[in-house]
């Protein structure tokens, strides 16, 4: 089946710093990836969409410079929290979409980024 | 626009007692439906799926679900719950082109003894 693999799966950091999450789809392509936000006991909060070779789309609220995203091949997607604080930690969680199965399961997840800003 | 209502937060069972999650949906179209799974700090697993086909859906697992059109709802059953049934449970609506997915806000499955 479909696997979409997320790293690294948890990563502490002091404030201030950058963060980068990668996000491949390991046995097809990803036209579309999608970046989520969890916080904790809450439901998942999408972030923003991510199609290969053009730029992300994001959520109303969601801040662009702070959150980039770069979709860079059919496999691969990142996810850079850029100066970090301690409000930006959360659980990340991305997915795929694989245009050939999509009526058989609309996004493939993986399998998520605890990040702790110190 | 679409969206989701699962009214319970929590849900607790016994071991072998039958599991219902409710889920009421809302959509000015005929809906696409999931249940998905997430297990702690871990990512999303499809359960089922309703995609204007069948309307009773049987999902992994044990796991079924209805669509019922003249209620909007979507429950989630199982006869016989396990204890690695526990885990975060989301019905989850989609757009007519599968382009975003609107979560519910999840309903927390406790199997106990």
């Amino acid at each position: 089946g479909a696997v979409v693999s997320q790293h690294p799966s948890w990563v502490i950091c002091k404030s201030g710093t950058s963060v980068k999450i990668e996000c491949r789809s390991l046995d097809f392509q990803a036209t579309t990836m999608f970046w989520y936000r969890q916080f904790p006991k809450q439901s998942l909060m999408l972030m923003a969409t991510s199609n290969e070779g053009s730029k992300a789309t994001y959520e109303q609220g969601v801040e662009k410079d702070k959150f980039l995203i770069n979709h860079a091949s059919l496999t691969l997607s990142t996810l850079t929290v850029t100066s970090a604080h301690p409000e930006d930690s959360s659980f990340y969680i991305c997915s795929a979409r694989d245009k050939k199965g999509i009526f058989d399961q609309p996004q493939h997840f993986g399998d998520g980024t605890r990040l702790s800003i110190l | 626009a679409q969206s989701v209502t699962q009214l319970d937060s929590h849900v607790s069972v016994s071991e072998g007692t039958p599991v219902l999650l409710r889920c009421n949906y809302s959509s000015s179209y005929s809906p696409s439906l999931f249940w998905y799974v997430q297990h702690p700090n871990k990512g999303l697993q499809l359960l089922l799926k309703y995609t204007s086909a069948a309307t009773l859906v049987k999902g992994i697992n044990g796991f079924e679900a209805e669509f019922k059109k003249s209620e909007t709802s979507f429950h989630l059953t199982k006869p016989s719950a396990h204890m690695s049934d526990a885990a975060e449970y989301f019905c989850v609506v989609s757009d007519a082109g599968f382009q975003k997915l609107v979560f519910g806000t999840g309903t927390r499955l406790l199997v106990s003894p």
